[in-house]
């Protein structure tokens, strides 16, 4: 079965701070991984995707397939980083929609 | 851009009341979604539709019903409201399974 664990609810960093958010999946085939983010009464909208190897707004991701993860890192965090942010599974095989992990959020002190 | 809209935006139902959340794209895609976040638990999949005429169940159906009689709608349906219901829903769109989502602004329901 498709799973994905983000083991922090909250992430509290300082600003300038490297950021990290932990995201780590099951699946047996070859996984489609994606980062979604919320920010405050903004809709939920689409990161990043391991496919593409973006850096988007300093954020990047790394699929390792031997340790089934891929999280999210920023080597220097901003205030407007805050927001919820969601790791997500694509389809596969008898799946035909994404599952989520249950979330992080992420706070930028100043 | 339109996009994914979603109605109403927040509702309160009594139990047994049944309601239906509207879901409307204007993108054209094959592929829409409905899901319910849970304080904590994330985003849970409750129906999907590939194509028009085509739904299928998600984790957490029971309790609802779509329906899919066009590309661009997709409305989720809950016939006797249960408290267990109050969730905030969120409506999907998507070329294929594995591009961009597009959600919906969300709809914050209340059962009491």
């Amino acid at each position: 079965a498709q799973r994905v664990t983000q083991p922090e609810k909250l992430l509290s960093v300082f600003k300038g701070a490297p950021v990290e958010l932990k995201c780590n999946y099951s699946y047996s085939g070859s996984p489609e991984l994606f980062w979604y983010v919320q920010y405050s009464r903004q809709r939920l909208q689409l990161l990043l995707r391991h496919i593409s190897r973006e850096s988007i707004k300093g954020f990047t991701a790394d699929l390792n397939k031997g340790e089934t993860s891929f999280h999210l890192k920023k080597p220097f965090a901003q205030e407007e980083d805050s927001a919820m942010y969601y790791c997500a599974l694509g389809g596969g095989t008898g799946r035909r929609a994404l599952t989520f992990g249950s979330g992080t959020r992420l706070q930028v002190q100043p | 851009n339109a996009g994914v809209t979603q109605t109403p935006k927040f509702r309160i139902l009594k139990i047994g009341q049944s309601m239906t959340l509207q879901c409307t794209q204007d993108m054209n895609h094959n592929y829409m979604y409905w899901y319910r976040q849970d304080p904590g638990m994330g985003l849970k999949l409750i129906y999907y539709s590939v194509g028009a005429g085509i739904t299928d169940k998600g984790e957490v159906p029971n309790g609802y019903n779509v329906s899919r009689s066009t590309t661009e709608d997709f409305p989720l349906r809950l016939e006797l409201a249960a408290p267990s219901q109050t969730s905030v829903y969120f409506c999907a769109s998507s070329a294929t399974v594995n591009t961009e989502a597009f959600f919906g602004q969300g709809t914050r329901l209340t059962v009491v």
